[in-house]
């Protein structure tokens, strides 16, 4: 069974500064899907990384992907209130179709 | 555009009693799972399917059953409800054949057990 950690479990941020998810992954993949929720709503995909050294980027957040280390980022660039929510990352097994999930990571934003 | 349609939104259990989550994609997704989702927990994978009569255990399944009867339904029936099932659950749908496909999420639906 493939075990994800994320980290931080929380992070307050002021606007304006940068940051850092952390993902890591147990057994060897190279699927991995971030994810983010708004309180009370469903998850809402947001990048697809499907290879090493992969990289996506979307207006303030950037993922990459590094299957060696097993390891994917989420990094938020001058952060704003709008993206205060809770970021999920998860895996998938090279075999097999299950989606494992980290236990996520709660962003707020502070003005 | 449904996409992943889960009802009921909401739901009040008492100790013993069973139900029925229901969870219908119009995708032509060939894999389909539930999830739970509780504090500090992130999501557990419940059950999951890859087709139309083929289900599998996740990490948490017992107090669970699936059923895949067709390609769009895959409903989670609690056998016999307990306090430690009260939580949201999502059902979540994606293409198998393709690696880029990500999961699409329903609503999810909020039980709580007294």
């Amino acid at each position: 069974e493939l075990k994800v950690e994320q980290n931080p479990l929380f992070l307050s941020m002021q606007e304006g500064k940068n940051y850092t998810i952390y993902c890591n992954y147990s057994t060897t993949s190279d699927r991995l899907y971030w994810y983010r929720q708004d309180p009370g709503k469903s998850l809402e995909s947001l990048f697809v990384l499907l290879s090493n050294g992969a990289v996506k980027q979307e207006g303030r957040l950037m993922a990459s992907l590094d299957t060696k280390a097993r390891l994917s980022t989420l990094h938020i660039t001058a952060a704003v209130h709008d993206l205060s929510a809770t970021y999920f990352c998860a895996a998938r097994p090279n075999t097999g179709n299950q989606f494992y999930f980290g236990t996520g990571t709660s962003l707020t934003v502070i003005p | 555009n449904a996409g992943v349609t889960q009802t009921p939104k909401f739901q009040v259990l008492k100790t013993g009693q069973s139900m029925t989550l229901q969870c219908a994609q119009d995708m032509n997704h060939e894999y389909m799972s539930w999830y739970r989702q509780d504090p500090g927990m992130g999501l557990r994978l419940i059950h999951y399917s890859v087709g139309a009569g083929i289900t599998d255990q996740g990490e948490v399944p017992n107090g669970y059953n699936v059923s895949r009867s067709t390609t769009e339904d895959f409903p989670l029936r609690l056998l016999s409800a307990a306090p430690s099932q009260t939580s949201v659950y999502f059902c979540a749908s994606s293409y198998s054949g393709g690696r880029w496909s990500p999961l699409h999420f329903g609503n999810g639906t909020r039980l709580t057990v007294t």
